[in-house]
């Protein structure tokens, strides 16, 4: 079965430093990938997803994430930090099992320092 | 505009009764899913179903029911049976019959609050 792990429940960053959060997945076929970010009281927005070719992916609000297929790893990284990204981030894998659903880590909460 | 649409925001609950949260989606997708979402925990499944009058359990399935009579439409009870009922709860949609890499749409979500 499909598992993801995020590193790190809270991540702190830095007005203008680079945002690194941290997603390993656990997979027996090629994974569909995902990262979600949540508002306060809001749903889920998706911010990029990975399915094949290209293994660095960009998404909305400056985000960007990159498949290693040898780390089993799909961290996602924003240059430089802004106040609107304080947010709840998600990491999620596709369930290849028929069944079409995700599955999703902890979460990580980032908030950005002034 | 489409969208999932999910009643109400807010919800508060004597122990013991059953309660009903609203999920309606407009994009014409097959699939729908209730997720639960506690502090520390991420998104836990609770059911999900791939085409009209039929839906499978997800991890967290007991004391809650569901239906989908329409395909427009997922409602969640959640019964007396469910020990710690007060969480945050997402629905979500996605189109069927494609690939798997087609993400999810979520409503705002709907907080339960037992009292």
């Amino acid at each position: 079965a499909q598992s993801v792990t995020q590193l790190g429940s809270h991540v702190s960053v830095s007005e203008g430093a680079l945002v690194l959060l941290r997603c390993n997945y656990s997979s027996s076929v090629p994974p569909y990938l995902f990262w979600y970010v949540q508002y306060p009281n809001q749903g889920l927005q998706l911010l990029l997803k990975y399915t094949t070719g290209a293994t660095l992916v960009k998404g909305i609000n400056g985000f960007e994430a990159e498949f290693k297929k040898s780390e089993t790893s799909f961290h996602l990284t924003k240059p430089s930090a802004h106040m609107s990204d304080a947010a709840e981030y998600f990491c999620a894998v596709s369930d290849m099992g028929g069944a079409q659903k995700l599955v999703f880590g902890q979460g990580t909460r980032l908030t950005i320092n002034p | 505009d489409g969208g999932i649409t999910q009643s109400p925001k807010y919800l508060f609950r004597k122990e013991g009764q059953n309660v009903t949260l609203s999920c309606e989606q407009n994009l014409n997708h097959d699939a729908m899913y209730w997720y639960r979402q506690d502090p520390g925990q991420g998104l836990r499944l609770i059911y999900y179903s791939q085409i009209v009058n039929d839906f499978q359990k997800g991890d967290i399935a007991e004391g809650y029911s569901v239906s989908r009579e329409k395909k427009e439409s997922f409602p969640l009870t959640v019964t007396s049976a469910q020990k710690n009922p007060t969480a945050f709860y997402l629905c979500a949609s996605s189109p069927l019959g494609q690939l798997m890499n087609t993400e999810a749409f979520f409503g705002q979500g709907t907080r339960l609050t037992v009292v």
